[in-house]
């Protein structure tokens, strides 16, 4: 199975800050790599699907690239809105795979 | 507009065996790819199990290989998943979610809104 570990696990930031979450994949996944954004209680919300491209309606401060097995995952500037977990998922192979996840706070 | 409503979940003992349905409505059900994908208690996600839009292909979580299985009704806009020889560590909130593509498993434009299995003597 494909591993991805993401760090940090947490991260407190203020409002207007530039944040950014690393996942690392065990192999080479293409840009196979996925980030979404879970609310307390709430179910996933996909924000970026291959790597960089950013899901409709989602907003631009919110940005993904790649570096071989490395991928990051930013957000420009920081809104209270944006508290939150995030995770990473690749699926350049069966099964699938998520990163541990990110917990952001204010 | 997309939705997935989720239903069959509860408390069942260990070694019990529970099905799972989603309800899909406002897009066309045959043409993608779902898949469950489960999270326990304060923990982070875990992909379970994946059908392609025919039902054709399926795919499973080493986890569950073996006891779960998955299954869709396309008349019936249903995409189901068999859960047996339940163990604590089944203990989640399942996710139904619809895959981008028809043939799957690789990423979730859309969730529903989960239902709890709690498996506990």
């Amino acid at each position: 199975d494909i591993q991805m570990t993401q760090s940090p696990s947490s991260l407190s930031a203020s409002v207007g800050d530039r944040v950014t979450i690393t996942c690392q994949a065990s192999q080479h996944i293409n840009n196979y790599l996925n980030w979404y954004q879970q609310k307390a209680g709430k179910a996933p919300k996909l924000l970026i699907h291959d790597a960089s491209n950013l899901e409709i309606g989602v907003p631009s401060r919110f940005s993904g690239s790649r570096s071989g097995t490395d991928f990051t995952f930013t957000i420009s500037s920081l809104q209270p809105e944006d508290i939150a977990t995030y995770y990473c998922q690749q699926y350049d192979n069966v099964p699938l795979t998520f990163g541990g996840g990110t917990k952001v706070e204010i | 507009e997309v939705q997935l409503l989720e239903s069959g979940g509860g408390l069942e003992q260990p070694g019990g065996s529970l099905r799972l349905s989603c309800a899909a409505s406002g897009f066309t059900f045959t043409s993608f790819a779902m898949s469950w994908v489960r999270q326990a208690p304060g923990k982070g996600l875990e992909w379970v199990s994946g059908i392609s839009g025919s039902g054709a292909g399926t795919y499973f979580a080493d986890s569950v290989k073996g006891r779960f299985t998955i299954s869709r009704d396309n008349s019936k806009n249903t995409l189901y998943l068999q859960m047996s020889s339940l163990r604590a560590d089944d203990t989640a909130v399942y996710y139904c979610a619809k895959d981008r593509s028809v043939v799957g498993p690789d990423y979730f434009d859309y969730w529903g809104q989960g239902t709890l299995v709690t498996v506990s003597s």
